[in-house]
């Protein structure tokens, strides 16, 4: 059974900029969701969706956005890159929303130079 | 503010020895409770999860949960340098889910 699929996995940006990253769930898995990862901060909870809808949603703004398809992929959006942007962002599935039993993606780690 | 607390370390032990890590967390009305390892340069993946009070063994895990003082472990016994990791530990809150920052741990050959 495959894991969790993250694109692109490295990114260099710079400021201003905006980027789109990738997460294809583990087969029947319906919920995504989203994390920052840094150093100094952890683990920031960004969104998290299920059924094509965003169930809920962590203390980040509005420049960070997110979408889920019909197949259950999906994908998050940073727009206006700052350089506190730069982190490894990281996918997670489930089977259903709301649960902490999460499998992890590999990460797409973001420089924003 | 929902929070989780972990002491960072690092946590050495020698190979052999039991490894205790600790997680206190702010909010009585946390219901489950998880632990996550994660290597270096690779992503968290799930380890056991707790919801009851008391203890839940996994081979050479063991999760204890103490709800009346808000505390949460995780043992290794006969810990491996294979075991040398970061910890998480994680709480939810109804449809919320709240990681620590994590201990490092060292298992010493």
């Amino acid at each position: 059974k495959a894991g969790v699929t993250q694109t692109p996995r490295y990114l260099i940006k710079t400021r201003g900029q905006q980027v789109t990253l990738s997460c294809s769930p583990i087969s029947g898995h319906r919920s995504v969701s989203w994390y920052q990862q840094t150093p100094g901060q952890g683990l920031q909870f960004l969104f998290e969706y299920f059924s094509e809808t965003q169930r809920n949603k962590g203390n980040f703004p509005g420049r960070f956005s997110g979408r889920q398809f019909s197949n259950s992929r999906s994908e998050m959006n940073v727009s206006t890159l700052e350089l506190g942007d730069s982190a490894l962002y990281l996918c997670a599935s489930s089977l259903e929303f709301g649960t902490g039993e999460l499998f992890f993606g590999e990460g797409s780690r973001l420089t924003v130079l | 503010q929902k929070e989780v607390e972990q002491n960072s370390g690092p946590l050495s032990v020698p190979e052999g020895a039991i490894a205790s890590l600790n997680c206190t967390y702010s909010d009585r009305g946390s219901q489950s409770f998880f632990w996550y390892r994660q290597y270096s340069g690779k992503s968290p993946e799930l380890i056991m999860f707790i919801y009851s009070n008391g203890d839940k063994e996994d081979g050479r895990f063991t999760a204890q949960l103490n709800k009346a003082s808000q505390y949460v472990s995780l043992l290794i016994r006969d810990s491996q340098p294979s075991d040398s990791a970061t910890y998480l530990c994680a709480a939810s809150y109804g449809q919320n889910f709240v990681f620590g920052p994590g201990t490092r741990l060292s298992v010493l050959p």
